[in-house]
């Protein structure tokens, strides 16, 4: 059984195209995340949201936009998709808000954007 | 904001080798220290943690990180490295005033060849 599962794992758009990932996690935990990793592997978190309040916001470009429609949901909308839009999505979920608890990754989506 | 270096960009050694990766951060209050691998086609995954205590943590697969507060580090090791300990290993950080950030270094490729 997955624990926290990404659609699509890969997925190829256009420049201009807005597009959606989608994160589950059936671990029951209040807390979900989602980090971008760049062409250098940096990982960096975008958002975070706790029983399905926003509760991390960095400083990501307002043509993304989480959405948490339950806590055991977290997708991630873009829209007018730009190059340097490409990169790997992880989605991760903790039982509760804060590092003290492990968190739990998806497998990531490889976003290209030509 | 805190930062992490890690300072191995890629990490190659035989099997039976021993292995010691560099991790620094730059924050100056109390942090939460974890490392994570990812293994090949695999999502990441924590080795181990540290939040108090005894400064030398012992975490999965026969990996052990020692913090050391004077030098801002956590280094990771193992004695003797295995084939599949290929992966690519993550630092990572948190204030404890803020601990809902969790900071990335770059990342370490290690390629332990058989």
């Amino acid at each position: 059984d997955t624990a926290v599962s990404q659609t699509p794992k890969y997925l190829v758009t256009q420049m201009g195209n807005d597009k959606s990932i989608k994160c589950e996690q059936n671990l029951g935990h209040d807390t979900m995340y989602w980090y971008k990793q760049d062409s250098k592997k940096f990982l960096k978190i975008m958002f975070s949201y706790n029983n399905k309040e926003l509760i991390i916001n960095e400083t990501v470009p307002n043509r993304f936009s989480p959405k948490s429609p339950d806590k055991a949901h977290l997708n991630l909308h873009i829209n007018s998709l730009e190059l340097g839009d490409s990169a790997v999505y992880f989605c991760a979920s903790s039982p509760l808000a804060g590092a003290t608890y492990e968190q739990y990754f998806g497998p990531g989506t490889r976003l290209t954007v030509t | 904001a805190q930062s992490v270096s890690q300072h191995n960009h890629h990490v190659i050694l035989s099997e039976a080798a021993s292995l010691e990766l560099g991790c620094n951060y730059s924050y100056g209050g109390t942090v939460n220290l974890f490392w994570y691998v990812q293994y090949p086609g695999q999502h990441l995954q924590l080795l181990l943690k540290y939040f108090s205590g005894d400064p030398l943590v012992k975490g999965i697969k026969g990996f052990e990180a020692e913090f050391i507060k004077s030098k801002f580090s956590f280094n990771l090791r193992k004695p003797s490295v295995q084939w599949s300990d290929t992966a690519e290993y993550f630092c990572a950080v948190t204030p404890r005033s803020n601990d809902y950030k969790l900071s990335f270094g770059a990342g370490t490729t290690v390629t332990v060849r058989a």
